[in-house]
């Protein structure tokens, strides 16, 4: 239990489909992050809300939606998506958004488009 | 933030320590090693960090050369369990305003073999 809980674990949707992740982490943190993990590469950085506000967005394309309600909630909107965005996408939290901060992951959410 | 080389993947017999290396040459004097690991379908796990002094946790022991061009992580006693892609990070703290980021590469594989 890593105190950051994603929902669904497990995602399968087709190309026209709209559907959302969520995350909610339970540290008393300020910052969350959506990062993407595609089969064979690296974890790569989506996006950073800190204080509910986006500090980062990595040039996601913008089928990807994210929210942040709240400094424990993060969504991301999905929509239209293609066969290649399928991927784990992972949430994290840490205490704030600026460098010095100690990152924690949940277990992911698997997502496959077809 | 600084390039850190890996090897892909080792073994370790259970019981054993095991130890992981990490070279990362450029590293800057405000830059500090992190360690993660990942389990199989897992979200990546913190496990430790350090700056040029070696630290130790419940989990795990960082040492870092005094030139800190490279690091050691050592797992006392591994066990079927700590079987992972093991990932160093060095990044910048300095706590200036940067986005809190981490960097992803490949990571060793490390096979704890019974």
């Amino acid at each position: 239990e890593t105190g950051v809980t994603q929902t669904p674990r497990h995602l399968v949707m087709g190309m026209t489909n709209k559907k959302s992740l969520k995350c909610e982490q339970h540290l008393g943190h300020n910052a969350m992050y959506w990062y993407k993990q595609s089969a064979k590469k690296p974890l790569e950085l989506m996006f950073v809300y800190n204080f509910k506000e986006q500090t980062e967005n990595n040039s996601v394309p913008s089928r990807f939606s994210p929210e942040c309600p709240n400094s424990s909630h993060l969504f991301l909107h999905l929509h239209t998506l293609q066969p290649e965005d399928s991927a784990l996408y992972l949430c994290a939290s840490s205490e704030r958004g600026l460098s010095g901060n100690t990152i924690y992951f949940g277990e992911g959410s698997w997502l496959t488009v077809v | 933030d600084a390039k850190t080389t890996q090897p892909t993947s080792m073994d370790c017999a259970e019981g054993r320590a095991a130890n992981l290396p990490c070279n990362h040459s450029t590293i800057s004097g405000n830059e500090y090693v992190y360690w993660y690991r990942q389990i199989h379908s897992q979200g990546p796990q913190y496990i430790i960090h350090g700056l040029k002094n070696n630290e130790t946790n419940e989990m795990a022991s960082l040492i870092i050369t005094e030139d800190r061009k490279s690091s050691t992580l050592i797992l006392p006693h591994a066990t079927l369990r700590d079987t992972a892609v093991y990932y160093c990070i060095v990044r910048v703290e300095d706590g200036g305003g940067a986005t809190n980021k981490l960097i992803f590469g490949t990571g060793t594989l490390l096979a704890v073999q019974p």
